[in-house]
């Protein structure tokens, strides 16, 4: 059982490039979420989706895009990437309602913006 | 022994010892709790829940005991080991944003 997958797990991008970070989940979950993580910073949200066909910003959405594909698939674009973007970026995902149960962690992206 | 860290950054443990860890919650009306482990370049994983109507709840040599009067919770590992080495957060129900947590160093 894969759990969730992220992909890719190292990345290093140009100021202004763009790119699209994926996930995917095996566990049937209505809510999936994704997470940039800075050094004592914490787990930010920056997207989370409730279900299918909905997406909602967290407390960091600027500069980035969401899109819920499937039950499956949720994925996160940096349109015009920024410096300030380089971080550890999590993808999760949970049963039911959008924070009510625990959450399962893929293993993360590690993105460089020079 | 034990080590506590109360609502502090870091803990540091010597192996064997009993480590607690502390978290504060804000909503009085919270009724699941949550704590998770990151393991340095992984990400978190869940360990242990409980809900309100506990008070204290018990895995594989974790323990997590919930004062609701305090809005208090705490995450107990008894004696901890070098793979307990690792970043602790604690979680509440629809609160999706994690603080930093409280990382853990496991003396030899």
């Amino acid at each position: 059982n894969a759990g969730v997958t992220q992909t890719p797990k190292f990345q290093v991008l140009k100021t202004g490039q763009s790119m699209t970070l994926q996930c995917a989940q095996d566990m049937n979950h209505n809510s999936m979420y994704w997470y940039r993580q800075d050094p004592g910073m914490g787990l930010r949200l920056i997207y989370y989706s409730a279900s299918e066909g909905t997406t909602d910003k967290g407390e960091v959405p600027n500069g980035y895009n969401v899109s819920r594909l499937n039950k499956r698939e949720f994925s996160l674009r940096l349109e015009s990437a920024a410096p300030s973007q380089t971080s550890v970026y999590f993808c999760a995902s949970s049963n039911g309602r959008a924070g009510a149960e625990k959450l399962f962690f893929g293993s993360g992206t590690q993105l460089s913006v020079l | 022994g034990e080590s506590v860290g109360l609502h502090l950054p870091t803990l540091s443990v010597q192996e064997g010892d009993n480590s607690i860890i502390n978290c504060a919650y804000s909503n009085s009306a919270s009724d699941y709790f949550i704590w998770y482990k990151q393991e340095s370049g992984k990400g978190p994983q869940f360990i242990i829940d409980i809900r309100s109507n506990m008070d204290k709840r018990q895995g594989q040599r974790v323990t997590v005991l919930l004062n609701k009067t305090v809005k208090h919770l705490s995450l107990q590992i008894a004696a901890t080991q070098p793979g307990d080495s690792a970043v602790y957060f604690c979680a509440e129900k629809f609160k999706l944003s994690f603080g930093a947590g409280t990382t853990v160093t496991v003396r030899a």
